[in-house]
């Protein structure tokens, strides 16, 4: 079993749709949430991260983290077609740099104009 | 791409040679990384430095080197290339190494063949 698990899509949403993305993950020890966003062919973009339970919101952006459920969701509302790209999850136990950041695979998702 | 350029950006090669992908940044950050994304896998971490000269193994390290002589390069070595070594290599830079702060360049295709 991986330690985070990320349906890899595609996800097909009309514009104007509110987008829901989620990672599940195995490793309670988990503190540190990481969503980056990926365009074709390019490198990952860091959205947002959130320490620990809880909401953070950012625009049109929410992410949401569930420690007891072990799952995390990225919101995203009035979704626009320049939001279609590939939407990685990454966590990690701590914040310093000697610690391990874990992917998931990327869940691809398309907004139709 | 956050002051971070790779090269090259393709590069097809045989299996056997020596392959030298090199990451430069202009943001003067102290911690560089070396990634690679797979179907299927996410980004893995291969290596990383946290200063110059110095450098240690992450999750997927055999088959790597790396080596930093100054703050904005860091090197990607594949000593004899193998097909399993076929990937998108990504590095990533951050100033104060915490893992929500990590900024990835365009990446480098490589294929071997």
């Amino acid at each position: 079993q991986k330690e985070v698990e990320q349906d890899p899509g595609p996800l097909s949403v009309p514009e104007g749709a509110i987008v829901s993305l989620n990672c599940t993950y195995s490793n309670s020890a988990f503190q540190y949430f990481m969503w980056y966003r990926q365009y074709s062919r390019k490198g990952p973009e860091l959205l947002m991260y959130t320490y620990s339970s809880g909401n953070k919101e950012d625009g049109r952006f929410t992410a949401q983290v569930d420690k007891s459920s072990k799952y995390i969701s990225l919101f995203i509302r009035d979704s626009q077609p320049s939001d279609s790209a590939t939407y990685l999850c990454a966590m990690s136990n701590y914040g310093g740099a000697t610690n391990k950041l874990i992917f998931g695979t990327g869940t691809l998702l398309a907004v139709q104009p | 791409d956050a002051g971070i350029t790779q090269s090259p950006r393709h590069k097809v090669t045989e299996t056997g040679t020596p392959v030298t992908l090199r990451c430069h940044q202009t943001e003067n950050h102290r911690y560089m990384y070396w990634y690679r994304q797979d179907p299927g896998h996410g980004l893995r971490l291969i290596h990383y430095s946290y200063g110059v000269k110095d450098t240690d193994k992450g999750e997927v390290s055999d088959g790597y080197s790396v080596s930093r002589s100054k703050t904005e390069d860091f090197l990607l070595t594949l000593e004899s290339a193998t097909s399993s070594q076929t990937s998108v290599y990504f590095c990533a830079i951050s100033d104060k190494g915490q893992v929500y702060e990590q900024y990835f360049g365009p990446g480098t295709r490589l294929t071997v063949t």
